[in-house]
């Protein structure tokens, strides 16, 4: 089974600049994140999603960072624009219904995001 | 306060030794706790989980639970330089809320 599909891998943007960051979580689950990863603040959740609803954003850093779920198997983190404090790791995970708090993330490669 | 700490090491011990990971957190209604493994540039990968107080095991590893005291830990006995890797403390810290919050990770390096 393919697991949580992130593109891109790697991105180089300069400040201003629109990116966009994709997933496709595993099959199934009902459960989508988005956390954010750097060596000062570790791994921070932004957003996660049910069924596509969007159900806790508190972690959004502001205006410039929107997420989207369109559908059941594809997301986007969208940053506009673009800020060199942006630069992190980008993870995205997926998680199956079950019991409150399984807790079992499945987490995507990762997209690390350079701002220049 | 971080809501979930860990000591960011790195914790060196020699091969076949018994490595010791702690992490605190500071919500007292946390039900659910867990260890993720991080590969250096690669993704978190859960490794143990534990939701009531005492121990759990599963093979090398054991998971160590104290909620009045609100601190987990993972043991890893035989430890082998393939467990050179970050740890990560997960707590699910609100009930029906189900994502969870991470400690910002403990490295260890296993030395051969």
């Amino acid at each position: 089974d393919a697991g949580v599909i992130q593109s891109p891998r790697h991105e180089v943007t300069e400040m201003g600049q629109e990116v966009t960051l994709r997933c496709k979580p595993i099959s199934g689950h009902d459960y989508l994140f988005w956390y954010r990863q750097t060596m000062m603040r570790g791994l921070e959740l932004l957003i996660y999603f049910n069924n596509n609803v969007p159900i806790d954003d508190s972690g959004m850093p502001e205006d410039r960072f929107s997420a989207k779920m369109p559908n059941a198997s594809f997301s986007t983190l969208k940053i506009q624009p673009s800020e060199p404090r942006d630069s992190a790791v980008y993870f995205c995970a997926s998680s199956p219904r079950g019991g409150a708090g399984t807790g079992e993330l499945f987490f995507g490669e990762g997209s690390r995001l350079t701002v220049l | 306060q971080k809501e979930v700490e860990q000591n960011s090491g790195p914790l060196s011990v020699p091969e076949g030794a018994i490595a010791s990971l702690n992490c605190t957190y500071s919500d007292r209604g946390s039900q659910s706790f867990f260890w993720y493994r991080q590969y250096s540039g690669k993704s978190p990968e859960l490794i143990m989980s534990i939701y009531s107080n005492g121990d759990k095991e599963d093979g090398r590893f054991t998971a160590q639970l104290n909620k009045a005291s609100q601190y987990v830990s993972l043991l890893i006995r035989d430890s082998q330089p393939s467990d050179s890797a970050t740890y990560l403390c997960a707590v699910g810290t609100r009930t029906g809320r189900r994502a969870l919050t991470f400690g910002s990770g403990t490295r260890l390096q296993v030395q051969p």
